[in-house]
């Protein structure tokens, strides 16, 4: 089947635009989740959306937000750009439960210039 | 609060050789723990899982990890090394009431095979 598939690839903004990242789940995952990565500070845990209600959110500034739509596609959206925004965005799809395996994307990998 | 140390930030063994990456949580309650590995320009694929019972757990790729509660480690082996396992490691671990998705991340154990 087919897996998690995150859109676009790779896109370059500059300081102050907004950026729309989108993540459509593997079918019949319900659960999908969102995860910063950078050098420096590594994997980031930013949200997860569970049929179209936000279940869990990381320590991440107002300008980082989500939603999820009724078929589980779930897009984030980053305003007013800063440099350190730049990173690996990577979406991940699971059944509901704690126990279940996350499947992740290859990224959106976000350049801000 | 809960947080995961992966002590090597990169380990270069000779191919065939065996392999140990460390990991150290630290969690109030019964963790569930994991292992991802990222190929370059990749996302993470799943290694393999604890959440309980033996505490030797088997993997994909011939991996295994064991969970030492003691030493709130879950370090991951593997007996020979091939050159495709070049990658890098992250272990993860979740809340046992985490109803999903929340994982948090050790920064990650890069590896390197030599011929």
């Amino acid at each position: 089947k087919a897996g998690v598939t995150q859109t676009p690839r790779y896109l370059i903004k500059t300081r102050g635009q907004q950026v729309t990242l989108s993540c459509s789940p593997i079918s019949g995952h319900r659960s999908v989740s969102w995860y910063q990565q950078t050098p420096g500070q590594g994997l980031q845990f930013l949200f997860e959306y569970f049929s179209e209600t936000q279940r869990n959110k990381g320590n991440f500034p107002g300008r980082f937000s989500g939603r999820q739509f009724s078929n589980s596609r779930s897009e984030m959206n980053v305003s007013t750009l800063e440099l350190g925004d730049s990173a690996l965005y990577l979406c991940a799809s699971s059944k509901q439960g704690p126990t279940g395996e996350l499947f992740f994307g290859e990224g959106s990998r976000l350049t801000v210039l | 609060a809960q947080s995961v140390t992966q002590p090597d930030i990169h380990i270069t063994v000779s191919e065939g050789a065996s392999l140990e990456l460390r990991c150290n949580y630290s969690y109030g309650a019964t963790p569930y723990l994991f292992w991802y590995v990222q190929s370059p320009g990749q996302g993470l694929q799943l290694l393999l899982k604890y959440f309980s019972g033996d505490t030797l757990v088997q993997g994909i790729k011939g991996f295994e990890a064991e969970f030492k509660r003691s030493q709130s480690s879950f370090n991951l082996r593997k007996p020979s090394v091939h050159w495709s396992d070049a990658a890098e490691y992250f272990c993860a671990v979740g809340a046992s009431d985490n109803q999903g998705g929340k994982l948090i991340f050790g920064q990650g154990t890069e590896l390197s095979v030599k011929p």
